[in-house]
C-alpha cells in the first residue's frame, strides 16, 4: 500500500511540550500539504511544501509552528510549547505535481494537549 | 468566513432513499473535489471535477460541477448503510496554488 503515511496516529502532550508530526507522501509525490481539523469546523489549510521548499505557509500560525520537507525523509510539522487550543486532528496530503490538483490524504494525527 | 458552504449539515435517511448534498460558493474554483471521511480516519477522495457543467458518475453517486464553477452537488441513489459518513467538498483556486478550501461537511446517516 503506497498511500500517505502519518505517524504517530495519536499524540498526547502536556502544555509547554513540543509535538512532532510526521508525514510520508505517496510514492512519486513531491508536494505535501498540512491541514488542521477542529471539532465542528472543516479542514483548514496550514502549509504547502515541496522538497526543501516552503511554497505557501499563509495558513500556519507565525509563532510556535514550523514545517519542513527535507530532501530525504518525511515531512515534519513541529509545534513548540503546545497549548490546549492546539488539540486537533492534523492531516497531511500529497499530490504528484503542482498541476495535479487532486490531493490524497493520510489517516491523520490526533493531538491532545493536557 | 467559509468559502464553501455545504448543506444540509446533517442528513438522516432510511435505506433506499435518494439524497442530494450541496456545495455552494460565490467564488470560482478551478476544480472541486469530493471526499468521504469516516470517524478517526482521513478524507478519502471520491471524485475530482474540473470542467463547468461536468457530470461524473461513480456507481450510485452522481457529481455535478456548476456551469460557472461556483457550486457542486452530490446525489446518491438508493442510499445504503455503507454510505454513512461525513461528505466534504473542497475547492482549488488558481490564485492560491496548492491550497484546498473545504466546506464544513455533511454528516450522512443511512438507517437499515
Amino acid at each position: 500500500n503506497a498511500g500517505v503515511m502519518q505517524n504517530p496516529r495519536h499524540l498526547v502532550r502536556r502544555r509547554g511540550q513540543e509535538a512532532r508530526l510526521r508525514c510520508s507522501p505517496m510514492k512519486g509525490h513531491s508536494h505535501v500539504y498540512w491541514y488542521r481539523q477542529l471539532p465542528e469546523e472543516g479542514l483548514k489549510f496550514m502549509v504547502y511544501l515541496q522538497k526543501e521548499n516552503i511554497i505557501d505557509e499563509s495558513g500556519m500560525p507565525k509563532e510556535r509552528f514550523s514545517a519542513e520537507f527535507p530532501k530525504e525523509g518525511p515531512s515534519i510539522l513541529r509545534i513548540q510549547q503546545v497549548v490546549r487550543g492546539d488539540s486537533a486532528a492534523y492531516f497531511c496530503a500529497s499530490s504528484f505535481g503542482l498541476g495535479e490538483e487532486t490531493q490524497y490524504f493520510g489517516p491523520g494525527t490526533r493531538l491532545l494537549v493536557l | 468566513t467559509q468559502l464553501l458552504e455545504q448543506s444540509p449539515q446533517f442528513l438522516s435517511i432510511q435505506e433506499g432513499e435518494n439524497l442530494t448534498v450541496y456545495c455552494n460558493s460565490s467564488s470560482v474554483f478551478s476544480s472541486l473535489q469530493w471526499y468521504r471521511q469516516e470517524p478517526g480516519e482521513g478524507p478519502v477522495l471520491l471524485v475530482t471535477v474540473v470542467t463547468g457543467g461536468e457530470v461524473k458518475k461513480l456507481k450510485r453517486l452522481t457529481f455535478q460541477f456548476g456551469d460557472a464553477r461556483k457550486d457542486s452537488s452530490l446525489h446518491i441513489t438508493a442510499a445504503q448503510p455503507g454510505d454513512t459518513g461525513l461528505y466534504l467538498c473542497a475547492g482549488a483556486r488558481g490564485s492560491t496554488l496548492g491550497r484546498l478550501y473545504f466546506g464544513r461537511g455533511t454528516q450522512l446517516t443511512v438507517w437499515p
